[in-house]
């Protein structure tokens, strides 16, 4: 079936150091999936931090990138230089991009920064 | 940014008893969604619903549940009955449809059947 994997459940990273969050997926039954990743700020509901739809492209939020790669089936998650106020939950999801309300996410990393 | 509002944020709840949760989506959307997630694990698709009816479910998606968006205003899940297994977080969705559109998540409501 279809599936996203993130293999940490939790990272904690220096502020102002590199971070890389991983995400595979497994698209059997979806041919060609839309890749997400979402963020859940502590208080807050879950928001679209950003998304893809064309394998090879990369997508950039708020410091953010991601590149859809098609051979490796992997959607990283990586940024520079954190921040204190990027500690979050981050989800990785896809979905079939006739149907993009319906998303399966991975497990989610939790991200914490260390002054 | 548009907001997808869930009443209560918690709610207890004994067993074998009628539940009800309340989401208050982003006026104009048209797709609404819910998504349950158990301590622990993924958060998972339970189904989608436009234009007054369910569009597609989930295998989680049990007999015991229902949805429904009566003139347009809550859109509401309902468990009856609940069982010890329905204790989960319960998260709504909306969306306004077409390709590429965003969807907006509620912040969930943290259900514990006792």
């Amino acid at each position: 079936g279809d599936s996203v994997t993130q293999t940490e459940g939790q990272v904690t990273v220096s502020e102002s150091k590199s971070l890389i969050i991983n995400c595979t997926y497994s698209a059997t039954s979806i041919g060609y999936p839309n890749l997400f990743w979402y963020v859940r700020y502590p208080g807050e509901g879950l928001q679209l931090l950003l998304k893809v739809i064309t394998a090879g492209q990369k997508g950039s939020s708020r410091g953010f990138e991601a590149t859809y790669n098609k051979e490796a089936t992997s959607f990283h998650l990586q940024k520079a230089s954190v921040q204190e106020s990027d500690s979050a939950v981050y989800y990785c999801a896809l979905s079939d991009r006739w149907n993009q309300g319906k998303l399966i996410f991975g497990q989610g990393t939790k991200l914490s920064i260390k002054p | 940014g548009p907001k997808v509002l869930q009443i209560p944020s918690h709610q207890i709840i004994d067993m074998g008893q009628m539940v009800t949760l309340n989401c208050d989506p982003v006026s104009n959307h048209l797709y609404f969604y819910w998504y349950k997630q158990i301590l622990g694990q993924q958060m998972e698709f339970l189904v989608n619903f436009y234009n007054g009816k369910v569009m597609e479910k989930s295998k989680l998606f049990k007999d015991q549940f229902s949805v429904e968006r009566p003139d347009g205003s809550y859109f509401t899940l309902k468990i009856q009955p609940t069982a010890l297994e329905d204790s989960a977080v319960y998260f709504c969705a909306s969306s306004p449809g077409g390709l590429n559109t965003e969807v907006f998540f509620g912040k969930g409501t943290r259900l514990t059947v006792v």
